[in-house]
């Protein structure tokens, strides 16, 4: 079965850093882009960052470009955020998502979510 | 950056109705439109792909369609496990957008 399994949330104050993980399970990693999706009380889904296969090829919204750093390591099955410079509006659930092909752009469609792990930005 | 207007923000319907929801991209996206259903304190789940590609697993009863720029999540027949938020997504260029929502609501 197809599993993506995040870690890393947790409170922290504003101007922070922090490091989510997302460890994937029951399929090819290294075959698939990925995406940090997150979601702030109440709100929608907003995009924030996205990865090739190979990781060469990175993508970030304008609203954390320069303070989030996305990465995977794929002898490890395992995607990363590194979060940096937090502000309260980073407040959100953190899911990570596979594309539905392989070797497709990271903006395809996505066809498996984790659960998501909280990051709370608060003083 | 590619929008996605969805609408209506929020339906109330009952068990066994027809329900539609629709989002207008900005710009021609040629048929890369996707719909999600997501439930409260769960990760959104993939419905529909490509416009109108069933994702496997899930009902028959939902189906997409699209015209233009203009794109449906048809749902045929409500059940009761339906009752959800929905939102649609571009996959046609970077960076992903997502539509505002729809909120089926139980009558």
């Amino acid at each position: 079965e197809v599993q993506l399994l995040e870690s890393g949330g947790d409170l922290v104050q504003p101007g922070g850093t922090l490091r989510l993980s997302c460890a994937a399970f029951g399929y090819t990693f290294s075959n698939y882009a990925m995406s940090w999706v997150r979601q702030a009380p109440g709100k929608g889904p907003e995009w924030v960052s996205g990865i090739s296969d190979s990781g060469d090829n990175t993508f970030y919204a304008d609203s954390v470009k320069g303070r989030f750093t996305i990465s995977r390591d794929n002898s490890k099955n395992t995607l990363y955020l590194q979060m940096s410079s937090l502000r309260v509006e980073d407040t959100a659930v953190y899911y990570c998502a596979k594309v539905g092909e392989r070797y497709r752009d990271y903006y395809y469609y996505m066809d498996v979510w984790g659960k998501g792990t909280t990051v709370t930005v608060s003083s | 950056d590619i929008q996605v207007t969805q609408s209506p923000s929020s339906l109330s319907a009952s068990v066994g109705d027809r329900v539609t929801i629709t989002c207008r991209a900005s710009q021609s996206i040629s048929s890369y439109l996707n719909w999600y259903q997501q439930k409260p304190g769960k990760a959104p789940k993939l419905l529909i792909y490509g416009s109108s590609s069933l994702q496997s697993g899930v009902p028959s009863r939902f189906s997409g369609s699209e015209s233009g720029t203009d794109f449906t999540l048809t749902i045929s027949s409500l059940q009761p496990e339906d009752f959800a938020t929905y939102y649609c997504q571009q996959s046609y260029s970077t960076p992903i957008t997502f539509g505002q929502g729809t909120r089926l609501e139980n009558k």
